[in-house]
């Protein structure tokens, strides 16, 4: 089955920064790469994806990218503000396959300091 | 208001004392799944169903019963629980799992003494 590395599992960076968090995957089937926070307490949210056909994406001060050749993908957020504090999870599927299983990633926290 | 909604949000049992944590969202989603967080090991898929009637293991299935008689209600059932089954489990549901956006329930803390 699919398998999702992710690091680092902790990263600090100064407010104003910015914060880049990797994953790869192991099923070059997989074409579904979302990326979801969760901030302290509460329930994770989606906050950018990534399909197989687009090598990169951007919405504001969030970016994804992928590399389907090397099989892993990235979140890069600029400006950090420490409202971005939280744990970051990426994850991996197969849309059009007969796994349908979601993998996801072991979490990265990120701290952002004033 | 689109929502999942879990219940209990926290329950504290003891060991073989069966339970069911109720799931149930109301965007007529046909795909829904239940996950356990652990620290250090990010979310984990236990089961997932695709639609009414239909589920199937997810990475960590063992240990957990589930069942899809309505689409908006996906319960998790632990005939025996085990202390190995403390964790913070959710619950979430999308139109598909393959390019949509998972809804995550508020989440259910459960401790087995």
């Amino acid at each position: 089955g699919e398998n999702v590395e992710q690091h680092p599992s902790t990263l600090s960076v100064q407010e104003g920064d910015s914060a880049v968090i990797k994953c790869t995957y192991s099923d070059s089937a997989s074409n579904y790469f979302p990326w979801y926070k969760q901030e302290l307490g509460k329930r994770p949210q989606l906050i950018i994806d990534i399909r197989s056909n687009v090598g990169e994406k951007k919405d504001q001060r969030i970016a994804v990218t992928l590399n389907k050749t090397a099989k892993h993908f990235s979140l890069h957020i600029t400006e950090t503000q420490p409202e971005d504090s939280a744990v970051y999870f990426c994850a991996a599927s197969n849309s059009g396959g007969s796994n349908y299983k979601l993998t996801f990633g072991k979490g990265t926290l990120l701290t952002v300091n004033p | 208001e689109a929502q999942v909604t879990q219940n209990p949000r926290y329950l504290i049992t003891v060991t073989g004392k069966k339970l069911t944590v109720t799931c149930s969202q109301n965007m007529n989603h046909e795909y829904m799944s239940w996950y356990r967080q652990d620290p250090g090991l990010g979310l984990r898929q236990i089961y997932y169903s695709m639609n009414v009637e239909v589920t199937d293991k997810g990475d960590v299935p063992e240990g957990y019963k589930v069942s899809r008689k309505e689409k908006r209600n996906f319960p998790l059932i632990l005939e025996s629980p085990s202390p190995n089954q403390t964790s913070l489990y959710f619950c979430a549901s999308s139109w598909s799992v393959g390019t949509d956006t998972q809804y995550f329930g508020p989440g259910t803390r459960l401790t087995v003494l």
